[in-house]
């Protein structure tokens, strides 16, 4: 365990669907990140959150809508996704800009 | 936006060998990290070097920030060390947004 806990590990749902990813950190930082990662592509930065305010919206489609109700949780609520968005999905945190991120150990979604 | 190139796309080393991997990138940056990930997808932090040298146990990296560089060597392999190894960077002045190589994909054979 990293620190950076994300569930569910596995997640398969259908277009029409509604799901929700979680993760949570106890290390004390304030910084949280959601990347995608898709199959031979580097990973992408969707969102960024920084004491609980998001500071960065990578350009995501609105099918994907991030929240973080304080500094040691962070959602990703999904609906009406598209095949194309199955991929590993890792939440990362770090203490603002200094020093290293931690990443949880990821949601491998699939949309059927 | 700040381009990071990593090499060898692909490696294949006898358990015992030694290896270099780089990181190439086009911008002035104040965090670089390289990550190891597992094959259950686990991303493992191994650095955190905007500048310097630093060693852990087999593992050690160096970043020469002034010729935009990073190099991470790897020395006496083990099997469990295959994997992707990436090297991600955020730009100076550039926020909180660490951008990533395409890795080097990393297999330790017996």
């Amino acid at each position: 365990e990293t620190g950076v806990t994300q569930t569910p590990r596995h997640l398969v749902m259908g277009m029409t669907n509604k799901k929700s990813l979680k993760c949570e950190q106890h290390l004390g930082h304030n910084a949280m990140y959601w990347y995608k990662q898709s199959a031979k592509k580097p990973l992408e930065l969707m969102f960024v959150y920084s004491l609980e305010e998001r500071v960065e919206n990578n350009s995501v489609p609105s099918r994907f809508s991030p929240e973080c109700p304080n500094s040691s949780h962070l959602f990703l609520h999904l609906h009406t996704l598209q095949p194309e968005d199955s991929a590993l999905y890792l939440c990362a945190s770090s203490h603002d800009q200094k020093g290293g991120y931690t990443f949880g150990s990821g949601t491998r979604l699939t949309v059927v | 936006g700040i381009q990071v190139e990593q090499s060898p796309p692909d490696l294949i080393l006898q358990e015992g060998a030694n290896s270099t991997l780089r990181c190439n990138f086009s911008d002035s940056v104040n965090n670089l990290q390289w990550f190891h990930q597992n094959p259950w997808g686990q991303l493992i932090n191994l650095f955190y070097i905007p500048s310097g040298t630093k060693q852990n146990g087999r593992l050690s990296a160096t970043t020469v920030a002034t010729e935009r560089y990073s190099l991470l060597y790897i020395s006496s392999s083990q099997t469990t060390d295959s994997g992707v190894y990436f090297c991600a960077v955020e730009v100076t002045g550039g926020g909180n947004k660490l951008t990533f190589g395409t890795g080097t994909q990393l297999k330790v054979e017996l």
